[in-house]
C-alpha cells in the first residue's frame, strides 16, 4: 500500500522569505499524481499544485513550486515571497493512476505553516 | 457555481443517536468522496462513489453508510454514533480522477459525539 510522509509537523517562515515543505512517499507504481493541498483555519481544502509523475518538469503556480525527485520519491513544496495568507496546514497527497479504489487520494499528516510579520 | 456544499457545519450528537451529513455538488462530477479528518491527521477515505447508484468502501467505512441516488447528492449516514466518530467530515467531488484531476472539497462538518 502507498504511504505519504510529511516529517515536519510545524514550520515557520518570515514574511517575504522562502520556505520549503517536505514530503516523501512510498509506492511501487510508476504512474501516479502528487498534490499539495492547503487548509487554512476556515478548514476549506484548497489545491495548491499538482504534479504528474510522468512529467520531468517541476510544476509551478505563481509563488508555489515543487521539487519532484521521482527516484528518491520526494515531492517538496517551495513557497517564495511568503505572505501572511499562506499560513495554513499543508497536506501532501498521492494518487495512483489506476482506477477504482486504487485511484483514491492518500494524504500525509500535514505540516502547519506559520508566517511571521 | 456553488461547488461542493455540506450541511450542517457543526453538530453535537449523543452516543447512540443517528444523523445524516448532506453533500451536494453542482459541477456534474461523477466521482464523489467522504473523508474524515481526526486531530493532527490527514484525511482518511470513508466511502466513495463513481456515479449514481454505485458506491464502495474506503479505508475507514465501519459505522457509516452512503447512498448515491443522483449525480448531485452523496449523503453520509451515521448509525448509532460513537465517540470514536468525533471528527471533521469532508465531502469532495471530481470530474475525472483517472486523469489526475483534482478533487474539490466542501467546507467540512465538525461532529462531536458525547
Amino acid at each position: 500500500a502507498q504511504t505519504v510522509t510529511q516529517s515536519q509537523p510545524e514550520m515557520s517562515v518570515q514574511e517575504a522569505e522562502t520556505v520549503t515543505l517536505s514530503c516523501t512517499y512510498d509506492t511501487s507504481e510508476s504512474d501516479y499524481y502528487l498534490f499539495w493541498y492547503k487548509q487554512p483555519p476556515s478548514r476549506q481544502m484548497i489545491l495548491v499544485i499538482r504534479q504528474e509523475a510522468y512529467k520531468q518538469q517541476n510544476a509551478t503556480e505563481n509563488r508555489f513550486s515543487v521539487n519532484f525527485q521521482k527516484a528518491a520519491k520526494s515531492f517538496s513544496l517551495k513557497i517564495s515571497d511568503s505572505q501572511l495568507g499562506d499560513a495554513a496546514m499543508y497536506f501532501c497527497a498521492y494518487r495512483s493512476a489506476r482506477g477504482g479504489s486504487q485511484g483514491n487520494l492518500i494524504f500525509g499528516k500535514g505540516t502547519k505553516l506559520s508566517v511571521k510579520p | 457555481n456553488a461547488g461542493v456544499t455540506q450541511t450542517p457545519k457543526f453538530r453535537i450528537l449523543k452516543i447512540g443517536q443517528s444523523m445524516t451529513l448532506q453533500c451536494t455538488q453542482d459541477m456534474n462530477h461523477n466521482y464523489m468522496y467522504w473523508y474524515r479528518q481526526d486531530p493532527g491527521m490527514g484525511l482518511k477515505l470513508i466511502y466513495y462513489s463513481v456515479g449514481a447508484g454505485i458506491t464502495d468502501k474506503g479505508e475507514v467505512p465501519n459505522g457509516y453508510n452512503v447512498s448515491r441516488s443522483t449525480t448531485e447528492d452523496f449523503p453520509l449516514r451515521l448509525e448509532l454514533a460513537a465517540p470514536s466518530q468525533t471528527s471533521v467530515y469532508f465531502c469532495a467531488s471530481s470530474y475525472n480522477p483517472d486523469r489526475g484531476k483534482e478533487q474539490y472539497f466542501g467546507p467540512g462538518t465538525r461532529l462531536t459525539v458525547t
